[in-house]
């Protein structure tokens, strides 16, 4: 049974830093893995999405990565700010199955 | 629509009612997911459907949960005899799986917060 594991549970920053969020699964067999941001009483924003041929997928200040063998993947955020206060989800999609298993996420304060 | 809508934003119940909720998936998305959030926790996987049919149900937690989805669009889940233990924010997701089940990103609708009292 895949089980996704965020570290840590909650983070909080001085604005600027940069910083990673980590993202562990225990079956490496997924045909991808999907990052989120969810704002307080809100639904999910997709941030990044990579597919299991892929290592890395880039947007902006957000670089995902993604080591399928090890069952890990990475979101780093790149002088953080303010506006990126928010809980931060991991998904893998496994084949066959047409959903998403998530981690329970990691909730990031950015401080001015 | 240009996203995921789901209604009601916001159903405030008694327990033993029976409750409906709404999704309206993206246009031409094939692929349509209930997930069910409590406080603090990630989303939980509910059911999934690949055009009319439910393909997975599996997270269904017991019988008072079903889900439809008639015309491989809207979707509507229906709690029968609420409990207290089914207050929860319920998530809509659709994906377009050109390629089959499993290779396209999920979009997510805000979620419909379901209260029991």
């Amino acid at each position: 049974k895949q089980e996704v594991t965020q570290i840590p549970a909650a983070l909080s920053v001085p604005e600027g830093e940069n910083l990673v969020l980590n993202c562990s699964f225990t079956d490496s067999a997924i045909y991808n893995l999907q990052w989120f941001r969810q704002d307080p009483g809100k639904g999910l924003t997709s941030l990044l999405l990579i597919q299991s041929s892929q290592r890395e997928q880039t947007s902006g200040r957000l670089n995902a990565s993604l080591d399928k063998s090890s069952g890990r993947s990475t979101l780093y955020i790149a002088a953080s700010q303010p506006g990126d206060s928010a809980t931060y989800l991991c998904a893998v999609n496994n084949p066959n199955t047409g959903k998403l298993i998530f981690g329970q996420g990691t909730t990031l304060q950015v401080k001015p | 629509g240009a996203g995921v809508s789901q209604t009601p934003s916001n159903k405030v119940t008694e327990k033993g009612k029976y409750v409906e909720l709404r999704c309206d998936p993206i246009s031409g998305h094939t692929a349509l997911y209930w997930y069910r959030q409590s406080l603090g926790q990630g989303p939980e996987f509910l059911i999934y459907f690949q055009g009319t049919g439910a393909a997975d149900d599996s997270g269904l937690p017991n019988d008072r949960f079903f889900a439809v989805r008639p015309e491989g669009s809207v979707s509507t889940l229906k709690i029968q005899r609420t409990e207290r233990g089914d207050s929860a924010v319920y998530l809509c997701a659709s994906s377009s799986t050109q390629g089959g089940a499993g290779t396209g990103e999920l979009f997510f609708g805000e979620g419909s917060r379901l209260t029991v009292l």
